[in-house]
């Protein structure tokens, strides 16, 4: 089966606190692609990072942090000092390259920053 | 340069209407996909062309729904016989050549069936 699980609905943090967003896979694919993207309240998804299976280097962009582990089929997001903008919907993302154009999503994690 | 867009951006409709969603990609993008996401869920494939062609269509729920790109661009989302529970966001996505490149999504249609 080819799933992503987010068990984190909601988190609602305070402004400046670090935040970790969880995200478990499975697949039987050798080669895949894992993705997030950021769905604001305007509605439109934005792509965060793409990692492919071969890569497991944790990569930082700014405030912004990926943990990839093949070991326990993980790729969790890390925000940094979080800020009110940071509110968002976030959405972690399966791409097996068997399955063509076909992006399987998580069900998404709702982060609600409080100033 | 200009993302996907999406027209209308809000589609009310009665049950049993037929409606047409457009997709507008990413100028120089070969492949374009078309998403539904339902409410405090995550998108669920639809379809994917590659140039004109329909690649994958695997995710259409039933026959009243059919998507062309008869030139390769633009996209159209046919829904006939609509029902309320074809309620949803309709997402567009474009990619640049193959289907291994990242998806960049539209702000989506909102179409509700009353």
């Amino acid at each position: 089966a080819q799933k992503v699980t987010q068990a984190q609905t909601e988190i609602s943090v305070v402004e400046k606190e670090d935040v970790t967003l969880d995200c478990v896979y499975e697949t039987r694919d050798t080669t895949y692609y894992l993705f997030w993207y950021k769905q604001p309240p305007s509605g439109e998804l934005v792509f965060l990072i793409r990692r492919n299976s071969f890569d497991e280097q944790n990569e930082i962009s700014g405030r912004y942090s990926w943990n990839f582990q093949k070991s326990t089929s993980s790729f969790n997001f890390t925000i940094t000092a979080s800020q009110v903008v940071d509110s968002a919907v976030y959405f972690c993302a399966l791409w097996p390259r068997n399955q063509g154009g076909k992006l399987i999503f998580g069900q998404g994690t709702e982060l609600s920053v409080k100033p | 340069g200009a993302g996907v867009s999406q027209t209308p951006s809000n589609k009310v409709t009665e049950k049993g209407k037929y409606v047409e969603l457009r997709c507008d990609p990413i100028s120089g993008h070969t492949a374009l996909y078309w998403y539904r996401q339902s409410l405090g869920q995550g998108p669920e494939f639809l379809i994917y062309f590659q140039g004109t062609g329909a690649a994958d269509d695997s995710g259409l729920p039933n026959d009243r729904f059919f998507a062309v790109r008869p030139e390769g661009s633009v996209s159209t989302l046919k829904i006939q016989r609509t029902e309320r529970g074809d309620s949803a966001v309709y997402l567009c996505a474009s990619s640049l050549v193959r289907d291994t490149d990242t998806q960049y999504f539209g702000p989506g249609t909102r179409l509700t069936v009353l």
